[in-house]
């Protein structure tokens, strides 16, 4: 079985653009989250979709915003890029509780 | 809101020998799960043990077993016969729900521990 893909693996973006980071859950995951990682810190929260529907968020501007289609796959979508976006986001997906799978992230950079 | 704390940014263990891990979180609510996560350099967060508040016996997985103390709010995890291919950052990580009903829920990380198994 896949695990959880994410696309694409590293990305440069300008300050003020927009950027779509895409996720492929494991199959039969309905539940899929994302979680921007500074570099030396923990994952943050950013959003949780449960069957198509958003069920969380986190402390994160407007600027963040995402959405799951029908086969359960995820995109993050950031607009108006700041430096401080710089980051490795990762996707992460859950049948139910028991813990998440995660993906081996998107690292992004703002320059 | 949940808060959880690694109190060692960096530790270093000879291979074979055991090393333990601390964290210790903040939260008001009774049922919760607790992980530990491995983030090694390739990046990708790999699950390496689980255990239920509710549940008093320790959760453990071959060489990994976590001491948890419910009343102390304290998480902590024993590596035993440690090996190279366990140098990795370590994340423990708190779930409580999102809303009540359903299969939703956050994880809160603490800001990890970067482990060096040294040969």
């Amino acid at each position: 079985d896949a695990g959880v893909t994410q696309s694409p693996t590293h990305l440069i973006k300008t300050r003020g653009q927009q950027v779509t980071l895409r996720c492929s859950p494991i199959s039969g995951h309905k539940s899929v989250s994302w979680y921007q990682q500074v570099l030396g810190q923990g994952p943050q929260f950013i959003f949780q979709y449960y069957e198509k529907e958003e069920r969380g968020r986190g402390n994160f501007p407007d600027r963040f915003s995402a959405r799951q289609f029908p086969n359960y796959s995820s995109e993050l979508n950031v607009n108006a890029l700041l430096l401080g976006d710089s980051a490795l986001y990762l996707c992460a997906s859950s049948m139910r509780t028991g813990g998440y799978t995660f993906g081996s992230g998107t690292r992004l950079t703002v320059v | 809101a949940q808060t959880v704390t690694q109190s060692q940014p960096e530790m270093s263990v000879q291979e074979a020998e055991t090393v333990t891990l601390s964290c210790t979180y903040d939260t008001s609510e009774n049922n919760y799960y607790l992980f530990w996560y491995k983030q090694p350099p390739s990046r990708q967060m790999i699950l390496v043990i689980r255990q239920e508040a509710y549940k008093q016996q320790n959760a453990t997985e071959n060489r990994f077993s976590v001491n948890f103390q419910k009343a102390a709010k304290s998480f902590s995890l024993k590596i035993s016969d440690s090996q190279l291919g366990d140098t990795a950052m370590y994340f423990c990580a708190f779930m409580r729900r999102l809303n009540s009903g359903g299969s939703n829920y956050k994880l809160t990380f603490g800001k990890g521990t970067l482990l060096t198994v040294n040969p």
